[in-house]
Formats: C-alpha cells, structure tokens, sequence
C-alpha cells in the first residue's frame, strides 16, 4: 500500500529556516516523480516545487532559489529545505507522488508551516 | 506561467443533479489536464487525468472532457459524498498551475 507521511512543519520566526520531510512506503521515492504542494489557510492549492526520477527539479517563482527539494534514497524519503521563510509561506504542506511528471496520484495528509514573529 | 480560471467560484446543487465545472487555460496545452477533489480537514484526491482519464477508484459518475484551452469535470448524478472543492491543474509545463477551486456546496 502506498503511503505519505510528512513530518517537520511548526512555527517559524521570519527569515528561519525548516526542513520538511516525507517518509514513503510501498514504493520507491526516487522510482518516481515526487512533489510539493501547499495550502494557506482558506485558500487554493499551490504548486511549489517537483524533482523528477531523473533528479532534474524545477520550482514555483515564489520559492526559487529559497527551497530546495531533494530526496533522501536511503530513506525512501522526500526532503523540502525551506529557508529565507516569509509570513507568506505560512500553509499546510503537502508531498505527493506521480508515476509521471502528469499527474499527482497519492498525497500525504499534510504538516502546518506557520512563519510568524 | 499558465493561468488556470476554473468557474464557477462556488455553486449550490442538490443530490442527483448534473454539473458541470469548467477550467479555461491561459494557453493551449492539448490535455495535459487533471482534476482533483478535496473535503474539508483532508489531502486532494486524484479523479481525472489526462483531461479525461478515471483514476482507479473514482466512481463513473465522475468524468472529464475538454483539450486545448477549455476542460469540463462533470459529476452525472451528485452524491452526498460529493459536496467539496474541485481543483483542475495543468500538467504541460511548470509551473504546474492549480485553479482557483470551485466549491460545491448543497
């Protein structure tokens, strides 16, 4: 059975930094084409970022060159760096996997990042 | 980036009535389309892909049409279970942009 797990989300001071991950089962991370989506509170879903199974990643305008996306292989498991974090970042984070770069067929149940003094 | 407008924002409907939510592109992408369904509290959950694929799983009432730069989700028959929001998203290029969602109320 697929699963997502996502663990790492909490409160932030502006300009802080967090590292976001998401333990998989079921199948293999890096097989795949992994992702992350956000949510801020009351509002729509928001593409952040994907890395491909090939390794090449690309990102939303809105976190270029402040998130990283990587995987960890040994642990089957899905990283978001974050740094350089703005109150605007402030959203439920979620990982998602694709059996291609089309699609999102299995999401994690989320982690709260909340960026605040 | 492609912008993605779903209509409409929200719409009210009964149980066994037919809607219909459309997703309009900022550009042609030939189907490079999903929709995705989300209750309150919870993950989004995979319906249609490919602008008219069923993901395993996802009752029949559920089906999606459309190519280039207009898509449609249509629920045949609504079903208790099937009050949330709908999101389309475009898999073409990245960003890989969400719309806005469009929250089916009863």
């Amino acid at each position: 059975e697929v699963q997502l797990l996502e663990s790492g989300g909490g409160l932030v001071q502006p300009g802080g930094s967090l590292r976001l991950s998401c333990a998989a089962s079921g199948f293999t991370v890096s097989n795949n084409y992994m992702s992350w989506v956000r949510q801020a509170p009351g509002k729509g879903l928001e593409w952040v970022s994907i890395i491909y199974s090939g390794g090449s990643s690309y990102y939303a305008e809105a976190v270029k060159g402040r998130f990283t996306i990587s995987r960890d292989n040994s642990k089957n498991t899905l990283v978001l760096q974050m740094n350089s974090l703005r109150p605007e970042d402030t959203a439920v984070y979620y990982c998602a996997r694709g059996p291609s770069k089309r699609l999102l067929d299995y999401w994690g149940q989320g982690t709260l990042v909340t960026v605040s003094s | 980036d492609i912008q993605m407008t779903q209509s409409p924002s929200s719409l009210s409907a009964s149980v066994g009535d037919r809607v219909t939510i459309t997703c309009r592109a900022s550009q042609s992408f030939s189907t490079y389309l999903n929709w995705y369904q989300q209750k309150p509290g919870k993950a989004p959950k995979l319906l249609i892909y490919a602008a008219s694929s069923l993901q395993s799983g996802v009752p029949s009432r559920f089906s999606g049409s459309g190519s280039g730069t207009d898509f449609t989700l249509t629920i045949s028959s609504l079903q208790p279970e099937d009050f949330a929001t709908y999101y389309c998203q475009q898999s073409y290029s990245t960003p890989y942009t969400f719309g806005q969602g469009t929250k089916l109320e009863i």
